[in-house]
């Protein structure tokens, strides 16, 4: 299985400052001149929601002040001015090869 | 839009078979993947496996077979089967939906609210 490892476990942030959370696969997860890796976030009692798919595409509806980028086997999850709503559990997910595999998460919380 | 509602019992006993059902409305089943993800309280996400509208599916190896997954198209509803369950297996269930064969990309969503299953003596 590819094991994705993500850090940091937790992120404190002030409002209006930037955050990165980073994700590493133990292979390649490029196909096609696309990385196959997704981010999620996970709010407060709620399910998980797609941020970020194919490593750099904003879903729809999620905010421009997040970014995915890659680099080899390295990813990482960007935002700009962290906002209050932003706060919750950040998972990396590996779509390259069956099982998928998510990162261990990171926790996000305001200063 | 699409979305997707999980229901089935939400206790069972050890040794028993969890069996979930994932209502999906708003679109069917065709040409998309639909995806089993579980989470033990306060842990993070596992990947339980998929099923595709044709009915090929793929399941986790790290559940050891106990895993299977079916469809039907009529009511427009897919499920989860998971066999001799344990404490362990205490978990919210989530089902969400992945792109199908022709399109880049595998993300997952929409995902349901989950179900919490609480496996005990």
């Amino acid at each position: 299985d590819i094991v994705m490892t993500q850090s940091p476990v937790s992120l404190p942030v002030t409002p209006g400052e930037p955050a990165s959370i980073s994700c590493r696969s133990s292979q390649s997860l490029l196909y096609s001149n696309d990385n196959y890796l997704d981010w999620y976030l996970q709010k407060p009692g709620q399910s998980p929601q797609l941020l970020i798919y194919l490593g750099s595409n904003r879903a729809p509806g999620v905010p421009d002040r997040f970014s995915g980028s890659a680099s080899g086997t390295d990813f990482t999850l960007k935002i700009s001015r962290v906002e209050p709503e932003d706060v919750g559990v950040y998972y990396c997910l590996q779509v390259f090869q069956n099982p998928f595999t998510f990162g261990q998460g990171t926790r996000l919380e305001i200063k | 839009q699409v979305q997707l509602l999980e229901s089935g019992p939400r206790l069972l006993k050890p040794s028993e078979t969890l069996s979930l059902t994932c209502i999906v409305s708003g679109d069917s089943l065709d040409d998309y993947f639909w995806t089993w993800i579980r989470q033990p309280a306060g842990k993070g996400l596992e990947w339980l496996g998929r099923i595709y509208s044709s009915g090929a599916s793929y399941y986790n190896p790290s559940f050891g077979g106990r895993v299977s997954m079916s469809l039907d198209m009529s009511k427009n509803h897919f499920s989860l089967q998971m066999t001799s369950v344990t404490p362990t297996d205490t978990a919210v269930y989530y089902c969400a939906r992945t792109p199908g064969m022709h399109v880049r990309g595998r993300w997952l969503g929409p995902w349901g609210q989950g179900i919490l299953v609480t496996v005990s003596s």
